[in-house]
């Protein structure tokens, strides 16, 4: 089993759509979670992090479940720019011997049509 | 913002030849990481330092080498680049509990 999964996709979704992605992680000891976003031939580039509480930002909500071990993004009024590739990272306790390093689900991709 | 410089956004080498892939953060984090990238494996880490002249080998780590000789510096090296290590490497530097900033990678590919 990998360590954190995602639905790779692709979903396709009219402007104005809410979307939702999941991820899975498979590490009881995880402390940190993000999602990145990753445009086409581009480097990914943090989106949010997510925080146990649940936190928002603007269109976009991050949620993290603990139990069930999985964190999901929600993007409420999808705009065209929104189309890109939607990564989540994890990572393990800082305090142990990871360092902090995540590691990163395959990507969900996310076309928004008008 | 956060900068993370690599080298070179393109590179072609030949089989055999040993390449260096270099990568700079101008924040003072502790924390650098090379990754791969690739068609439907996605990021793959191949080694990360957390200090000045500290390495520890990532998930695939084999027919890589890495220097950290100051902190704002992580290079990858690549001893005797072969066909399979063609991809898109992304450098990466982190503070201990934020996210990554990552560079705009390079694009090398070995002929």
């Amino acid at each position: 089993r990998k360590e954190v999964e995602q639905d790779p996709g692709p979903f396709n979704v009219p402007e104005g759509a809410t979307v939702a992605f999941n991820c899975t992680y498979s590490n009881s000891a995880s402390q940190s979670f993000f999602w990145y976003r990753q445009d086409c031939r581009k480097e990914p580039k943090l989106l949010m992090s997510v925080y146990s509480s649940g936190n928002e930002d603007g269109r976009f909500t991050a949620q993290l479940n603990r139990a069930s071990q999985y964190i999901s993004l929600l993007i409420r009024d999808s705009k065209l720019s929104d189309s890109a590739t939607y990564l989540c990272a994890v990572a393990a306790n800082a305090g142990g011997t990871s360092y902090g390093k995540l590691t990163f689900g395959q990507g969900t991709i996310l076309t928004v049509h008008p | 913002d956060v900068k993370v410089t690599q080298s070179s956004r393109y590179l072609v080498k030949r089989t055999g030849e040993k390449v260096f892939l270099e990568c700079v953060q101008d924040m003072d984090h502790e924390n650098m990481f090379w990754y791969r990238q690739d068609p439907g494996l996605g990021l793959r880490l191949i080694y990360f330092s957390y200090d000045v002249k500290m390495k520890e080998k990532g998930d695939i780590p084999e027919g890589y080498s890495v220097s950290r000789e100051k902190k704002e510096r992580f290079s990858l090296i690549l001893e005797s680049a072969s066909t399979n290590q063609t991809s898109m490497y992304l450098c990466a530097s982190r503070r201990t509990g934020s996210g990554y900033t990552f560079g705009s990678g390079t694009r090398l590919t070995v002929v």
